[in-house]
Order: C-alpha cells, then sequence, then structure tokens
C-alpha cells in the first residue's frame, strides 16, 4: 500500500541558509500534519493543514511556513536555519479531521544544520 | 492542554519476558489513545489505537492495549516479546472534543530486547 513520502530523506544545511521540506501524503488522504523530533525527543507538533487550510499550530517558529496544494501535498519551508532546528521532520497524513482518522507517518526528512 | 506521560524511559528484557509500557495522560475528556512503534532509524509506525468500545484494544505483532478511564492509563502489553521488539514507543492521545485534531506524544520508552 502507499505511504507517506517524504523528500529529501536527508538534507545538510548550513546556519541562516534556507530549507523546503517536501510531503506528498497517502492518496486520497486530505489532511497534513508537521511534526519535529530532536535528537532523543518526542515529536512535537508544527502544524496542520486540511483541504488546503492551516487548520492547527502548534510550536512552528516565524521563520518557518508551511502550505498544502492543490493535489494535497505540502511544504515546510525553514528560513535562517540555526544549529537547534537539526532534528527529524516528520509528516503524517490522514483522511478527513475525525477524531476516527489515524495519523500516518512518513520515514521523515532527517535535517542537519552545521 | 493535554500532556502524556510515559513512565519509563528505557526498559530491558530478555527474549520470552512479558511486557507491560505504562502511559497516563492528563486530559479529562473523551480523548482518542495511540501507541506508535519507532524501530532504529525508521518512521513511526501505528500499534494500535483505542477511540471507544471495548477497552482492549489489539494491535498489530501481539500488541495490545488496555484504556482504563478512571485512571486516565493506556498501557502497552505484550505477553511475550522477541529481539525485533527493540524499538522506541511512544504513546499519544488527541483530545476528541476539541477542533484540534493532532495529536499529543508521550516523551518515548526505549525498549531493549536481550536475545
Amino acid at each position: 500500500a502507499a505511504g507517506v513520502i517524504q523528500s529529501p530523506r536527508h538534507l545538510i544545511k548550513e546556519k541562516r541558509e534556507t530549507a523546503t521540506l517536501k510531503c506528498y501524503p497517502i492518496p486520497r488522504h486530505d489532511t497534513v500534519y508537521w511534526y519535529q523530533q530532536g535528537p532523543g525527543q518526542d515529536p512535537q507538533f508544527l502544524i496542520s493543514f486540511y483541504e488546503k487550510m492551516q487548520s492547527d499550530k502548534g510550536s512552528i517558529p516565524d521563520r518557518f511556513s508551511a502550505q498544502q496544494f492543490s493535489d494535497y501535498h505540502s511544504e515546510l519551508n525553514m528560513s535562517s536555519l540555526e544549529l537547534g532546528d537539526s532534528a527529524l521532520y516528520f509528516c503524517a497524513s490522514s483522511l478527513g479531521q475525525g477524531h476516527n482518522s489515524p495519523l500516518h507517518f512518513g520515514n521523515g526528512t532527517r535535517l542537519t544544520v552545521t | 492542554a493535554q500532556s502524556v506521560s510515559q513512565h519509563n524511559h528505557h526498559v530491558i528484557l530478555s527474549e520470552a519476558a512479558s511486557l507491560e509500557l505504562g502511559c497516563n495522560y492528563s486530559y479529562g475528556g473523551t480523548v482518542n489513545l495511540f501507541w506508535y512503534v519507532q524501530y532504529p532509524g525508521q518512521h513511526l509506525q501505528l500499534l494500535l489505537k483505542y477511540f471507544s468500545g471495548d477497552p482492549l484494544v489489539k494491535g498489530i505483532k501481539g500488541f495490545e492495549a488496555e484504556f482504563i478511564k478512571s485512571k486516565f492509563s493506556f498501557n502497552l502489553r505484550k505477553p511475550s516479546v522477541q529481539w525485533s521488539d527493540t524499538a522506541e514507543y511512544f504513546c499519544a492521545v488527541r483530545d476528541s472534543g476539541a477542533g484540534s485534531y493532532q495529536l499529543t506524544f508521550g516523551k518515548g520508552t526505549k525498549l531493549s530486547v536481550i536475545p
């Protein structure tokens, strides 16, 4: 079965650079969530989208922005990167925003900021 | 806002031992509960979920969890662990009464199974 696809798998950037992470949800899934997982940490919710509109916002820094496109894929844009942004960034998708919709996670993008 | 507590940071077991990982959440309303597993270097995979109904939930790979509302708990169990169960386990909760659909995760419990 198709899963959530994230690209790239690994990304190395320098401080103050920008990065764009992409997420392709499971076909027909209309809701996308972004999570950040620091080394040895639990995943922290950043932001989510439902039907191309932002639906919820978590601990996303102002330097980051995201959007969901007409084909439901989503991109997380990160600017003025800091060393502390080094983490694993997970995207998850679900079908609808109902509370009975479990989240399915992608393999993540490992971002290293040097 | 809800929070999730996982009691054990690291659990070490021998193969065939029984497993119970604790999870408590803080929110008193109606919740959805999940256990995810993360194998080394991999993404989070859903083990099992509870939305309503029978509080004893069976998941994949022989795992089960019991929702005890009075104790705000959703402990994960497996009668006999295998070396391949070595992974990190995350409990997560979603407030099913609010307009927010994202998950709040616990800090995770790392399970090491010794052959």
